[in-house]
């Protein structure tokens, strides 16, 4: 069966620009994660959704940045006015629920560059 | 806050060498503990997991064992191949709601023939 997927596979912007990165979860999956992962880091959490809700945002860095799963399956991550540091790889993820010790299933990632 | 911490790479062997990652943890209550790899040009997958203390988690031939005492995870394997090669991630889920992963700066292994 199909996979997370994510697009673009890469993104390369201007400083101060608008962006948005898409997320397909596996079909059925109620549970949806984004996080960001800097060269040579581990993944940092961003946001998490159950269902169409943002259960929680904590991660997001700063207002600049919001994400949507207006049907409960495809979730969009928009990061505004765009920096230099916003460049990372975004990784989105999902789970069939958020219940304790579940998989997160990862798609390749969105590599974003900031120029 | 809950953290991760991951000896630093690159771990370098030679086949069939035994193979230690340390992984040790801070967090609140009884969190779920995770080890993720992610071999050249592919995403993250699960390797493992332990949902409670004493569990061990194994798959592929890589065991860790959920030790609340020393709050740790450590990634073992008995004898590696060329094909281990990748980084590894050490990863804890809160026991509270919600399951979003908290992971440790990752390990690479390289392993030569």
């Amino acid at each position: 069966g199909a996979g997370v997927s994510q697009t673009p596979s890469n993104k390369v912007t201007e400083k101060g620009k608008y962006v948005e990165l898409r997320c397909d979860p596996i079909s059925g999956h109620t549970a949806l994660y984004w996080y960001r992962q800097s060269l040579g880091q581990g993944p940092e959490f961003l946001i998490y959704f159950q269902g169409t809700g943002a259960a929680d945002d904590s991660g997001l860095p700063n207002d600049r940045f919001f994400a949507v799963r207006p049907e409960g399956s495809v979730s969009t991550l928009k990061i505004q006015r765009t920096e230099r540091g916003d460049s990372a790889v975004y990784l989105c993820a999902s789970s069939p629920s958020p219940y304790r010790g579940n998989e997160q299933f990862f798609g390749p990632g969105t590599r974003l560059t900031v120029l | 806050g809950n953290s991760v911490t991951q000896m630093e790479g690159p771990v370098t062997l030679s086949e069939e060498a035994f193979l230690t990652i340390n992984c040790t943890y801070t967090a609140t209550g009884y969190p779920s503990l995770f080890w993720y790899v992610q071999y050249p040009g592919e995403g993250l997958q699960l390797l493992l997991k332990a949902t409670k203390a004493d569990d061990k988690g194994s798959n592929k031939g890589f065991e860790a064992t959920y030790r609340k005492e020393t709050t740790s995870f450590h990634l073992e394997k008995g004898s590696v191949q060329v094909s281990d090669s990748a980084v590894y991630f050490c990863a804890l889920s809160p026991s509270n709601a919600g399951n979003m992963l908290t992971f440790g700066g990752g390990t690479r292994l390289m392993v030569k023939p």
